[in-house]
């Protein structure tokens, strides 16, 4: 099977910008989910979704924001660019109902942003 | 507020040798602590899952530890290899319905295996 893939790999914004990150979760996971990772703060949660609905949401911003297809890719959105919002945004997709559960969260290579 | 404190930061062994990593955390009640190792670059790779109710998961040379009366969990590497360097991150989950968050990570630890 493969793995989760995410696009584009590597993003070059400017501040105030808006930009939209694709994840294609392992054939037959329902579940995915989203989190930003930075030196500082190291991985924070950003949302969960199952069949098409957001089940959690961290504590980000409305300036982030997400949906799932009902292919069950997932794309999450972050308008209006800040600078602090340079970071690896991970995919991650699981079998369950729930990336909470005991099942196994399998995480994709991230999207690596930079805002300048 | 939760936390999760990992410890240490960093940490530089020989290879062959064995280690290992500490995981405090003050979330309770919890669904269940996860380690995750996470190469430079890459995505984190779940090594194990444990419940509050086991005390000890393995896989291969990786042993997690849990005692949820301390709230502390461990993650033993035997005969390290080169490929185990790598940065080593413990998440504690709470159970469904813990909030809108519900996912405390610790900060990690960059462990580097010497020749």
């Amino acid at each position: 099977k493969a793995g989760v893939t995410q696009t584009p790999r590597y993003l070059i914004k400017t501040r105030g910008q808006q930009v939209t990150l694709s994840c294609s979760p392992i054939s037959g996971h329902r579940s995915v989910s989203w989190y930003q990772q930075t030196p500082g703060q190291g991985l924070q949660f950003l949302f969960e979704y199952f069949s098409e609905t957001q089940r959690n949401k961290g504590n980000f911003p409305g300036r982030f924001s997400g949906r799932q297809f009902s292919n069950s890719r997932s794309e999450m959105n972050v308008s209006t660019l800040e600078l602090g919002d340079s970071a690896l945004y991970l995919c991650a997709s699981s079998s369950g109902t729930s990336g909470r559960q005991r099942e196994t969260q399998y995480f994709g290579p991230g999207t690596r942003l930079l805002v300048l | 507020k939760n936390q999760v404190e990992q410890s240490p930061q960093s940490l530089i062994i020989l290879e062959g040798k064995n280690c290992t990593l500490q995981c405090n955390y003050t979330v309770s009640p919890f669904s269940n602590l996860r380690w995750y190792k996470q190469d430079t670059g890459r995505g984190p790779v779940s090594l194990t899952i444990m419940t509050f109710s086991e005390n000890t998961k393995s896989n291969g040379r990786y042993t997690a530890t849990l005692d949820a009366d301390t709230k502390q969990s461990s993650l033993h590497i035997t005969a390290s290899q080169l490929s185990d360097s790598a940065s080593y991150i413990c998440v504690v989950i709470e159970p469904s319905g813990g909030g809108a968050d519900g996912l405390t990570f610790g900060k990690g630890t960059h462990l580097i295996i010497q020749p």
